[in-house]
């Protein structure tokens, strides 16, 4: 079954670096997501994107964050000038062009900010 | 806005207990659709089951089972005979307008052999 692979599984910054997660969505999917999860927190979104252009993202995604399909199968999302408070786990999602249909995660990424 | 309440925090359960997993949502949309996911402790986020706003049928999949009740707005989910793999955090989400997922808080459920 296809799925969604996220790089790297575990990625330590220091504070004030700028980190890029990288991301492959299936392959015959249009719209892409990101979301976080803070430890022991519920999942928030971050930012959708379709048709190369970011069509909804939440108050979080703010300009620290950034996101870009620089080729027709990686999805990025680069975060600039890291806090401590981004440290947490990124999860990229696709989904199918039907409104009805559910989102398909990646593994994450655990993103630890010292 | 939309909006999706997980009230239990934490279950813990013995094995073969059934448990079940209350979620109770918030919007006004009227064409709206739920979903549940896992999550094991390896962390990822597993897809569960869909059900669309017109469709109040219960679904049971094996050991799932699902009750969807528009009257109360919730969409409770069973675990019949639960098993130590069932342990893993549970989350119910909404997709309404727009193509965003909302997220309850999630249940912990720990089953004890």
């Amino acid at each position: 079954e296809p799925e969604v692979t996220q790089t790297p599984s575990h990625q330590v910054t220091q504070m004030g670096q700028e980190v890029i997660l990288r991301c492959v969505p299936i392959s015959n999917h249009l719209y892409f997501y990101w979301y976080r999860q803070i430890l022991g927190q519920k999942v928030e979104f971050l930012v959708s994107f379709y048709n190369n252009e970011i069509s909804e993202k939440s108050e979080i995604f703010d300009d620290q964050f950034s996101v870009e399909r620089p080729d027709g199968s990686n999805f990025t999302l680069k975060i600039r000038s890291t806090k401590l408070e981004d440290s947490a786990m990124y999860f990229c999602a696709s989904s199918d062009t039907f409104y009805n249909s559910p989102l398909h995660f990646g593994n994450g990424t655990r993103l630890t900010v010292t | 806005a939309q909006k999706v309440t997980q009230a239990q925090t934490e279950i813990s359960v013995v094995e073969k207990e059934d448990v079940t997993l209350d979620c109770v949502y918030e919007t006004r949309d009227t064409t709206y659709y739920l979903f549940w996911y896992k999550q094991p402790p390896s962390g990822e986020l597993v897809f569960l089951i869909r059900r669309n706003s017109f469709d109040e049928q219960n679904e049971i999949s094996g050991r799932y089972s699902w009750n969807f009740q528009k009257s109360t707005s919730s969409f409770n989910f069973t675990i019949t005979a639960s098993q130590v793999v069932d342990s893993a955090v549970y989350f119910c989400a909404l997709k309404a307008a727009g193509n965003k997922l909302t997220f309850g808080g999630g249940t912990r459920v720990l089953v004890k052999p």
